[in-house]
């Protein structure tokens, strides 16, 4: 099993350019998340899709939007890209709504993402 | 919004003594989950914690969730090179669907 595929695994943007961050999972999962992380800051959420058809804001959205494209894929793109958004990025996905309980999340390899 | 504070940024130990991670949260959390990030890795699941005054050991790994369901704790017997990494803490304040509040993790240097 592969778990959570995140492509790409590094990217350098310029500043004004724009990019979508891919995200599959293939266990079956109802929900999926989007999580910056930043030396000091811990991860913090983007956006979430607690199940295919919907999608949330999280903490920090601003500057990004999100596809949920069908139950496995969950993508997140930058419109224009700003030196702020240099982070690391995660994917991450979990069975939540199934009897609404709470589970682990299965976090993706990461994209590290530079904006010059 | 929900906060959550997690104790010390940093902790450097030799190898063979024990570490202890704390975590408290500015509302009552549903349940509350750790993670365990390597060095240049991805965050991997540990446990999750529901009950209030729950204790689950893994190993050598003892989690607590306080009775007022606002902290935990992370303690670590006997600390292995094995253990380097970052300790996260995360926590659900409502029914779970509004995503994972993290802490921001406690680094676990280990000197040989």
């Amino acid at each position: 099993n592969a778990g959570v595929t995140q492509t790409p695994k590094f990217q350098v943007l310029k500043t004004g350019q724009s990019m979508t961050l891919q995200c599959a999972q293939d266990m079956n999962h109802n929900s999926m998340y989007w999580y910056r992380q930043d030396p000091g800051m811990g991860l913090r959420l983007i956006y979430y899709s607690a199940s295919e058809g919907t999608t949330d804001k999280g903490e920090v959205p601003n500057g990004y939007n999100v596809s949920r494209l069908n139950k496995r894929e969950f993508s997140l793109r930058l419109e224009s890209a700003a030196p702020s958004q240099t982070s690391v990025y995660f994917c991450a996905s979990s069975p939540w709504g199934v009897g609404r309980q709470t589970y682990g999340y299965t976090f993706g390899s990461g994209t590290r993402l530079t904006v010059v | 919004g929900q906060q959550v504070m997690q104790i010390p940024q940093y902790q450097h130990v030799q190898e063979g003594e024990d570490f202890t991670t704390y975590c408290n949260s500015s509302t009552t959390l549903s349940n509350i989950q750790w993670y365990k990030q390597r060095p240049g890795g991805h965050p991997v699941f540990l446990i999750q914690l529901v009950k209030s005054g729950e204790v689950k050991k893994q190993k050598r790994l003892t989690f607590q969730f306080g009775e007022a369901k606002k902290n935990s704790s992370l303690h670590i017997t006997a600390t292995q090179t094995t253990d380097v990494g970052t300790y996260f803490c995360a926590g659900h304040s409502g029914g779970g669907a509004d995503g994972l509040t993290f802490g921001k993790g406690t680094h676990l240097i280990i000197q040989p």
